[in-house]
């Protein structure tokens, strides 16, 4: 079990850039989540994916951020026209999906810095 | 919208002292509560999840009581060591997690 997987680890970016970070979850995985972090805070929760379906997006999802999950294993969240506001850590989640309230297991997250 | 709460924001204490420290929510209802802990700019390892029917979770040198009756969490660090410097989160969990800001924890030599 290699653990949940996220590339790049850091991102630094130019204003108005797009981005876009992976997660490779747990094998098997069925659930996948991502949460944003801002200094000083507690993760927010984006959206989460069960296999390939979206299932669910926050508010704080505007309609510059997508997330894909095509074959319902990896997942890639793309910010377009980004603002010095998206600076945060993005962090990847995955659990088995054998009840909602399955352990969630975190990567190490990617760290973006809009310049 | 859930609010979880943890007071204090940061705990300084030196080695072998007891850390207790604080989680506070507005909703109860039938959530599950986990802690966890975050090491500086790294992801978060899950410690202790205690279901929404239990009161307590035991593991090693860390115990976490649930009193949904108060809306409250406490986690019980025994024993503290410089290794268990780090930040602790909790976070209510019904399927997704609603996390408290965290407390940070530094444990003095």
């Amino acid at each position: 079990d290699t653990g949940v997987s996220q590339d790049p680890r850091h991102k630094i970016t130019k204003r108005g850039q797009n981005v876009t970070f992976r997660c490779d979850p747990i094998s098997e995985h069925n659930r996948l989540y991502w949460y944003r972090q801002t200094l000083g805070q507690g993760p927010e929760f984006l959206t989460y994916f069960q296999n390939e379906a979206q299932l669910e997006k926050s508010r704080l999802l505007s309609d510059r951020f997508s997330a894909e999950r095509p074959k319902g294993s990896f997942s890639t969240l793309e910010i377009q026209r980004t603002e010095q506001g998206d600076s945060a850590m993005y962090l990847c989640a995955s659990s088995s999906g054998e009840s909602s309230t399955d352990t969630q297991y975190f990567g190490p997250g990617t760290r973006l810095t809009v310049l | 919208k859930q609010e979880v709460t943890q007071i204090p924001a940061a705990l300084s204490v030196p080695e072998g002292e007891n850390l207790v420290l604080n989680c506070s929510f507005t909703d109860s209802a039938i959530y599950n509560l986990q802690w966890f802990r975050q090491d500086p700019g790294k992801g978060l390892t899950s410690l202790l999840l205690i279901q929404s029917s239990q009161r307590e979770q035991t593991s090693g040198r860390l115990n976490a009581s649930l009193d949904k009756s108060s809306g409250r969490s406490t986690l019980y660090i025994a024993a503290s060591q410089p290794g268990d410097s780090a930040t602790y989160l909790c976070a209510l969990f019904d399927y997704k997690l609603s996390f408290g800001a965290g407390t940070t924890v530094t444990v003095r030599a």
